[in-house]
C-alpha cells in the first residue's frame, strides 16, 4: 500500500490572503501527484498534475498563478492558493500514486476544508 | 472529452436488499476505478478493475468492467448500514505518460434500517 499525508486538514483564512497546502507520500516515493477541487456534494475534479523537478501541469479553466504547485522532492507536493475569495472555498484533495506499484492506482490524502471569509 | 456518468446519483435502501450501481463512461478505456467517500472524508480505494470481464468482490460488494459497453457495475447484496456512503467511479486516461482521473458523477447510497 501507500500513505498519503496532507496537512492542514482544515483552514479558515480572510479574503485576499494565501493558504498553503502539504502533500506528503510517507512511505514512497511520488514522481507524480495530484490535485483535486471537491465542491459541496460534487465530484472530484482534477486541478493539476504535479511533476517532481518541473511545472505542473494545469487542466482546462484552471488558473495556474492562482493556483501554485511546488514539487520540490520527490515527497512533498505543495499547492497555494494565492488572494484567496470566498469562491476558493472548497474541499482540496491530493494524491500519489506509487511507480513500483503496477496496478497505477492513486493513492489519496485526507483533504484540505478551505474556507474564506 | 471523457464523460464519466453514474446511475441513479441517490439511492435510498432498505437493511438487507440488494441494488447495482452504474457507471457508463464515453471513450475507451480498459480500466476503472472504484471509490467510497463518507461525509466530509477523502477517498477510499474500493476496486482496481483491469481489463474486459473483470469481477471483483469484497464482502457484499461486488464490481464488474465491461470495456466494450463502456460500463461498470457495483453490485451490492445484503446492504447494512455500514455501506451508506458516496461511490465513485473513475476512468483513467492517459496524458504524456501520465495517467489521470476523471470521476463520475458520484451515488449517494443511504441505508435505511
Amino acid at each position: 500500500g501507500a500513505v498519503v499525508s496532507q496537512h492542514p486538514s482544515r483552514v479558515i483564512c480572510k479574503s485576499g490572503t494565501s493558504v498553503k497546502i502539504e502533500c506528503r507520500s510517507l512511505d514512497f516515493q511520488a514522481t507524480t501527484m495530484f490535485w483535486y477541487r471537491q465542491f459541496p456534494k460534487q465530484s472530484l475534479m482534477l486541478m493539476a498534475t504535479s511533476n517532481e523537478g518541473s511545472k505542473a501541469t494545469y487542466e482546462q479553466g484552471v488558473e495556474k498563478d492562482k493556483f501554485l504547485i511546488n514539487h520540490a522532492s520527490l515527497t512533498l507536493s505543495t499547492l497555494t492558493v494565492t488572494s484567496a475569495h470566498p469562491e476558493d472555498s472548497s474541499f482540496y484533495i491530493c494524491s500519489a500514486r506509487n511507480p513500483r506499484l503496477a496496478k497505477n492506482i492513486q493513492y489519496f490524502g485526507a483533504g484540505t476544508r478551505l474556507s474564506v471569509l | 472529452e471523457l464523460k464519466v456518468e453514474q446511475n441513479p446519483l441517490f439511492l435510498s435502501m432498505q437493511e438487507g436488499k440488494n441494488y447495482t450501481i452504474y457507471c457508463n463512461y464515453s471513450t475507451t478505456s480498459d480500466r476503472l476505478y472504484w471509490y467510497r467517500q463518507d461525509p466530509g472524508k477523502s477517498l477510499e480505494s474500493l476496486f482496481v478493475l483491469l481489463s474486459n470481464g473483470a469481477v471483483k468482490q469484497e464482502g457484499r460488494l461486488m464490481a464488474s468492467l465491461d470495456t466494450k459497453a463502456r460500463l461498470s457495475t457495483l453490485h451490492i447484496t445484503a446492504a447494512v448500514h455500514d455501506l451508506s456512503a458516496t461511490y465513485f467511479c473513475a476512468v483513467p486516461r492517459t496524458t504524456f505518460g501520465n495517467e489521470k482521473l476523471t470521476f463520475g458523477t458520484g451515488t449517494r447510497l443511504t441505508i435505511i434500517p
